[in-house]
């Protein structure tokens, strides 16, 4: 079956600029989750959809950062006047329900020029 | 802060070696581990889930175990193949109201040599 898609898979931008990312969940899945890995570091949570409950946004690290899941399928992660040091690859995931095992996308490459 | 460290951070072998890597995790508030392995340009693919002290799990070549009560787990390779080059991660999940967030380590790097 058709895994957790996600696009675009690269996208290069200048500092200042807004980027939106889009994730396609594997259908079914209640449970959605973003997290992102910047050069070096491990993959960091950024954030978790769970049905029509209020969002876990405890992760994203700046108010530049916001995020929805519409109908309970596709989500957008929104990064307003991108900065440099939010170069990374932003990974999606989903999973049955919460607590499940999460499959994830390929990401998307973010470079903040 | 919770904190997963892996190692080593790369590991060169050759084809037909066998290799095993580490993942340490805080001991208390255990809830979960998992093992992901990550390719180039590709998605993270799940490779284990553990959830009980002593688990050994096994997927064709590939095995791991699980000390809960130190808090450590072990992947190993039997016989790498250059299609096992990869980065390895390991995630845990603590106990509590949030257990759904995965805290992954930084990983390990894998290349097989043919």
């Amino acid at each position: 079956g058709a895994g957790v898609s996600q696009s675009p898979s690269n996208k290069v931008t200048e500092k200042g600029k807004d980027v939106e990312l889009r994730c396609d969940p594997i259908s079914g899945h209640t449970a959605l989750y973003w997290y992102r890995q910047s050069l070096g570091q491990g993959l960091e949570f950024l954030i978790y959809f769970q049905g029509n409950s209020a969002p876990d946004k405890s992760g994203l690290p700046s108010d530049r950062f916001s995020a929805e899941r519409t109908g309970g399928s596709v989500s957008t992660l929104t990064i307003q006047r991108t900065q440099q040091e939010d170069s990374a690859v932003y990974l999606c995931a989903s999973s049955k329900d919460r607590g499940e095992t999460q499959y994830f996308g390929p990401g998307t490459r973010l470079l903040v020029l | 802060i919770l904190n997963v460290e892996q190692s080593p951070q790369s590991l060169h072998v050759q084809e037909g070696d066998s290799t095993n890597f580490t993942c340490s995790f805080p001991s208390s508030n255990f809830y979960a581990l998992h093992w992901y392995r990550w390719e180039t340009a590709k998605s993270p693919e799940a490779l284990f889930v553990m959830t009980l002290n002593g688990d050994e799990k096994k997927k064709g070549r590939i095995s791991a175990t699980l000390n809960t009560k130190e808090g450590y787990s072990y992947l190993y390779i039997k016989g790498s193949q250059p299609e096992d080059s990869a980065t390895y991660l390991c995630a845990f999940r603590h106990s509590g109201g949030s257990n759904y967030k995965l805290t992954f380590g930084k990983g390990t790097l894998l290349t097989v040599n043919p």
